[in-house]
Formats: C-alpha cells, structure tokens, sequence
C-alpha cells in the first residue's frame, strides 16, 4: 500500500536560518497537502499541490511538488518563533487501500524547533 | 464560525469501561475521519464516513466504533477501551469534491489505565 515518509523526523535551527523538510510517495501522488501543528493544537492546512513541478509560495514558506509526483518539499526561509511546530505532507489512500481509499496518508511530520 | 467541535478536550478512563467521543461540524461537509496522533507514529486514520450512513475502515480501525446518522454528526465509540487506545484523538472533516484540505477539530486526549 501507499506509504508517505517524511524527513528529517526533527530539526533544530537557530532563529532566522532557514529550514526543510522533505516528503516522499511510495506511489505517484494525485495531489499532496501541507498541514501545520502547533504545539498543543491541532493540524491546520497550509496548501494543496496538485501539478507535476508546481512551486508554490505563501510569504516565506515555498513548497514544491516533483516532476514525478512522488516527492515534494516545504521550506522556510529564515525562520522565526511563531514557525515552531510539526509540519506534516500527507497524500491520497492509505497503507491497506493501495491508493485508492477516501483518507489521506500522513507522513510522520518533521519536529520544527527554533533556538532564539 | 466554521468549525469542528470535539468534546471532550481530556478523558481519563479505566479499561473496559465504554465511552463516546462526539465530533460535530457546522460545515455541511460530506467527508468526516478520525485519527489518532502517537508519538513516533504520526497521524493515523481510523474510521471514515463519506456520508450519512456510509463509513469505512481507515488504517487502524481495530477497537472503534462509529456512525453516521446525521450529516454533522460522527462520534467515535470506544466499546471496551484498552491501555493501547491511549492517545490523542482528531476529528476531521472536508467537502466532498475531490481531495479538499481536511478541517481538524481541537483533539481529545485519552487515558485508559
């Protein structure tokens, strides 16, 4: 079945560095997903890629989906505190439907910590 | 306000004793799915409905319980809660056309001692 991994599983910058984080399919993917958890809440979207090589931008955070659709990237350009958090890309299907299930795939999120 | 309303925020529990999870959206949304969220293991689903009366088992369903009576409605049943179901329970929901962003609710902390 469909797999989404995640790297790396936590990252420690310091304030104003730049960060990535990388997801990759096991299968091609239809579209991919951002989502955003702060500490203590819950995952909030962030952005849908949906065409092969699409580089998306939202102020300081660029996302990028691969020409193949199996791999994508969120990264952070000079990150400050309110950018702490669990950042997670999830695909379409789950691990028993082969892709073809309703439910989304999360990768395993990577851990952002930022060291004023 | 558009939301997802899960209640409660914190459940402490002891093994075997059924409870309930409600999660209530006021989004017209078709879609509604529960995760668990465990350290290491990331976002889980566990069930999913993509309508009234219409649900489906996510990728760890074993020990769940759900139903769809009413479009805005989707709680998730714990018949004989084990240990093993500690964690922290989503609610989600999203339109149903196409692959639309999920909307979480606030999350439940679970213990089941």
């Amino acid at each position: 079945g469909q797999q989404v991994m995640q790297i790396p599983q936590y990252q420690h910058v310091q304030e104003g560095e730049d960060f990535t984080t990388y997801c990759n399919s096991s299968t091609t993917l239809s579209n991919i997903q951002w989502y955003k958890q702060r500490p203590g809440g819950h995952p909030v979207f962030l952005i849908q890629l949906v065409k092969s090589g699409e580089v998306k931008k939202q102020k300081r955070l660029t996302f990028q989906f691969g020409e193949a659709k199996k791999n994508s990237s969120l990264h952070i350009t000079a990150t400050q505190t309110t950018d702490v958090g669990t950042y997670f890309c999830a695909g379409p299907g789950g691990p028993r439907s082969g892709g073809g299930a309703d439910g989304l795939t999360f990768g395993k999120g990577t851990h952002l910590i930022i060291q004023p | 306000e558009a939301q997802v309303t899960q209640n409660p925020r914190y459940l402490i529990t002891v093994t075997g004793k059924k409870l309930t999870v409600t999660c209530s959206q006021n989004m017209n949304h078709e879609y509604m799915s529960w995760y668990r969220q465990d350290p290491g293991l990331g976002l889980r689903q566990i069930y999913y409905s993509m309508n009234v009366e219409v649900t489906d088992k996510g990728d760890v369903p074993e020990g769940y319980k759900v139903s769809r009576k009413e479009k805005r409605n989707f709680p998730l049943i714990l018949e004989s809660p084990s240990p093993n179901q500690t964690s922290l329970y989503f609610c989600a929901s999203r339109n149903g056309l196409g692959w639309s962003s999920l909307h979480f609710g606030n999350g439940t902390r679970l213990t089941v001692t």
